[in-house]
């Protein structure tokens, strides 16, 4: 069965210093998808980035980079020189066959001035 | 682009009464829509796939009966709770599939369904 999970209930990271949010996923589907989302207290679920199964080079995308570890089944998101705006919750998400997603149960993110 | 639109943002209703939440494309086509339900301070759940034009694919141990799904167009679904109890109360969100060439879906902004 298909799973993502997220280690990290809780981070914090001080301003302007980059943060690892973990991510390990799970399938037997050689092609896959993986995306991280963002959700604001307000609700919304923002795409930050994503990173095809048979993508060569790690995505970035501005300040966030994902760093896909196909062999260990790891994406993690790595945002660099965070901001107060940063803090949300962070969500792990894999595409299934049928296109739609699984999400981990996120992290909670903290970005301190 | 890739924006979603949901509407209410936020509803509050009686025991009883039936409720419908709609999710809009505004930019792009969606061939396939999602139902996620999301319960506070935990992940999102799907709860339904909804292709243009024919039945909705509802997940194990989502009551098809009590959620409806309606995608009546390419920009347009709609879940409507029917007989809506307090255990209903949640936030919903949908999300759309532009189609061919992309993986990635694009979420509505909620609704925050209250029963009372």
């Amino acid at each position: 069965a298909q799973k993502i999970t997220q280690t990290q209930p809780g981070m914090f990271v001080q301003e302007k210093e980059a943060v690892t949010l973990d991510c390990t996923y799970d399938t037997s589907d050689p092609s896959y998808g993986l995306f991280w989302y963002k959700q604001p207290s307000s609700g919304e679920m923002i795409f930050l980035i994503y990173q095809g199964s048979y993508d060569q080079q790690n995505a970035t995308e501005g300040r966030y980079s994902l760093n896909f570890q196909k062999a260990r089944k790891s994406a993690n998101l790595v945002i660099s020189a965070s901001q107060l705006g940063d803090s949300a919750m962070y969500f792990c998400a894999m595409s299934k066959a049928q296109g739609n997603l699984i999400f981990g149960k996120g992290t909670k993110l903290s970005v301190k001035p | 682009g890739a924006v979603v639109s949901q509407h209410p943002s936020w509803v509050i209703c009686k025991s009883g009464t039936s409720v419908k939440i709609e999710c809009r494309s505004l930019d792009f086509q969606a061939t396939t829509m999602f139902w996620y339900r999301q319960f506070p301070k935990q992940s999102l759940m799907l709860m339904a796939t909804s292709n243009e034009g024919s039945k909705a694919t509802y997940e194990q141990g989502v009551e098809k009966d009590k959620f409806l799904i309606n995608h009546a167009s390419l920009t347009l679904s709609t879940l409507t709770v029917t007989s809506a109890h307090p255990e209903d109360s949640s936030f919903y969100i949908c999300s759309a599939l532009p189609g061919q060439g992309t993986d990635t879906q694009y979420f509505g902004p909620g609704t925050r369904l209250t029963v009372l």
